[in-house]
């Protein structure tokens, strides 16, 4: 099955600085990568995704790269804000068949004001 | 509109007791999902359903049963409680075709003792 692994599992920035946050993945035939949040209480929270026929995806200050032949994806968070501050989760999966995410284990986000 | 609910969101049960979390969305969604959360693991997917009457298992079935009789319902009943499934279990939805993103319910914490 699927094997999504997440670094680093911390991570503290200056507010205004950027963040990155790596996953690799194992199943070369996933083929949709989420990246959630995830704030204390709360439930995930979908921030931006990107399907494996595309090598970047932008929203704002959130962007995702995908590296197929690699099999690793990224988040990037561009002039962090301390609402930035949260745990965030990516993940992995073939968008047929039982379509479940395969999660990495989190990296929690501290942005420093 | 309510999008996806889950209740109790707190409970706490002794060792050996049946233990029924419930998920509920409104829109419809064939998919749904549950997943448990530790500390160390990330999210890992119990069950999930394809639809009302099909349900299969996921990463960590052992100690749990799911049942789906109506789209928009999706209880998750630990049949005897033990100390090891205290977690915070997600339910979450996802629509069949077109998009593929899971939405999640704000979770239930369960404590067993």
């Amino acid at each position: 099955g699927e094997n999504v692994e997440q670094h680093p599992s911390t991570l503290s920035v200056q507010e205004g600085d950027s963040a990155v946050i790596k996953c690799t993945y194992s199943d070369s035939a996933s083929n949709y990568f989420p990246w959630y949040k995830q704030e204390l209480g709360k439930g995930p929270q979908l921030i931006i995704d990107i399907r494996s026929n595309v090598g970047e995806k932008k929203d704002q200050r959130i962007a995702v790269t995908l590296n197929k032949t690699a099999k690793h994806f990224s988040l990037h968070i561009t002039e962090t804000q301390p609402e930035d501050s949260a745990v965030y989760f990516c993940a992995a999966t073939l968008d047929t068949g039982r379509r479940a995410l395969t999660f990495g284990s989190g990296t929690r986000l501290q942005v420093q004001p | 509109d309510a999008g996806i609910t889950q209740s109790p969101r707190y409970k706490i049960t002794e060792t050996g007791r049946q233990v029924t979390l419930m998920c509920h969305q409104t829109w419809s969604h064939s998919y749904m999902f549950w997943y448990r959360q530790d500390l160390g693991h990330g999210l890992r997917l119990i069950y999930y359903s394809a639809a009302a009457d099909i349900t299969d298992k996921g990463e960590v079935p052992d100690g749990y049963v799911v049942s789906r009789s109506k789209t928009e319902n999706f209880p998750l009943t630990l049949e005897s409680a033990t100390r090891s499934q205290t977690s915070v279990y997600f339910c979450a939805s996802s629509a069949r075709t077109g998009v593929y993103e899971q939405y999640f319910g704000p979770g239930t914490r369960l404590t067993v003792t």
